[in-house]
């Protein structure tokens, strides 16, 4: 069965550092992996979808990898801002059609 | 006006009473899904639907039944609440693709007590 983890469950940092979440699965038998951000009270906002056939994908300050030899991927956010303050949350689509999830990692970027 | 829409936004009842909770999108996706989050817990798929005739169970289904009124609109139910189904929900939509994107609504706080 597919579990998907995320560390750290929560993470604080100054306004400007750049910062890496992580994100693994345990079945590298994936067809995509997605990260979505989700602010309080406005649902969850897909940020990023890699295909299994990718090693990473890139919008604006924000770069996802994806290494499904070693079921990990990674979300590098670069120049952290306030505005990034969000809970973000990497998920899986497997050989089944529902999208398996990780708990999230809650991001405070202090000014 | 956003392209996926959760009512109520906030529902609180007692044990034992039927609820439902309405989904509606303008997206003009066939896909359609419901949520429960849980603190510390990752989003857990109730049902989906990828048309208006196909309806499935996923991994939480027990307690819970849907309708899907039409394309735009996908109703969960709660027959008989217990407060264990204390949560946050979520619908979702997304194109007929496998693993293409979905596109979530505001969600629906729900609290049994």
């Amino acid at each position: 069965k597919q579990e998907v983890t995320q560390i750290p469950a929560a993470l604080s940092v100054p306004e400007g550092e750049n910062l890496v979440l992580n994100c693994s699965f345990t079945d590298s038998a994936i067809y995509n992996l997605q990260w979505f951000r989700q602010d309080p009270g406005k649902g969850l906002t897909s940020l990023l979808l890699i295909q299994s056939s990718q090693r990473e994908q890139t919008s604006g300050r924000l770069n996802a990898s994806l290494d499904k030899s070693s079921g990990r991927s990674t979300l590098y956010i670069a120049a952290s801002q306030p505005g990034d303050s969000a809970t973000y949350l990497c998920a899986v689509w497997g050989s089944n059609y529902q999208l398996i999830w990780g708990a999230g990692t809650k991001l405070i970027i202090k000014p | 006006d956003a392209d996926v829409t959760q009512t109520p936004r906030n529902r609180i009842t007692k044990t034992g009473k039927r609820i439902m909770l309405e989904c509606s999108q303008t997206k003009g996706h066939d896909r359609m899904y419901w949520y429960r989050q849980d603190p510390g817990l990752g989003l857990q798929l109730i049902y989906y639907s990828f048309d208006v005739k196909d309806i499935n169970k996923g991994e939480i289904s027990d307690g819970y039944s849907v309708s899907r009124q039409a394309q735009a609109k996908f109703s969960l139910s709660l027959e008989s609440a217990i407060p264990n189904q204390t949560a946050l929900y979520f619908c979702a939509t997304s194109e007929s693709l496998r693993g293409n994107t979905q596109y979530f609504g505001p969600g629906t706080r729900l609290t049994v007590l």
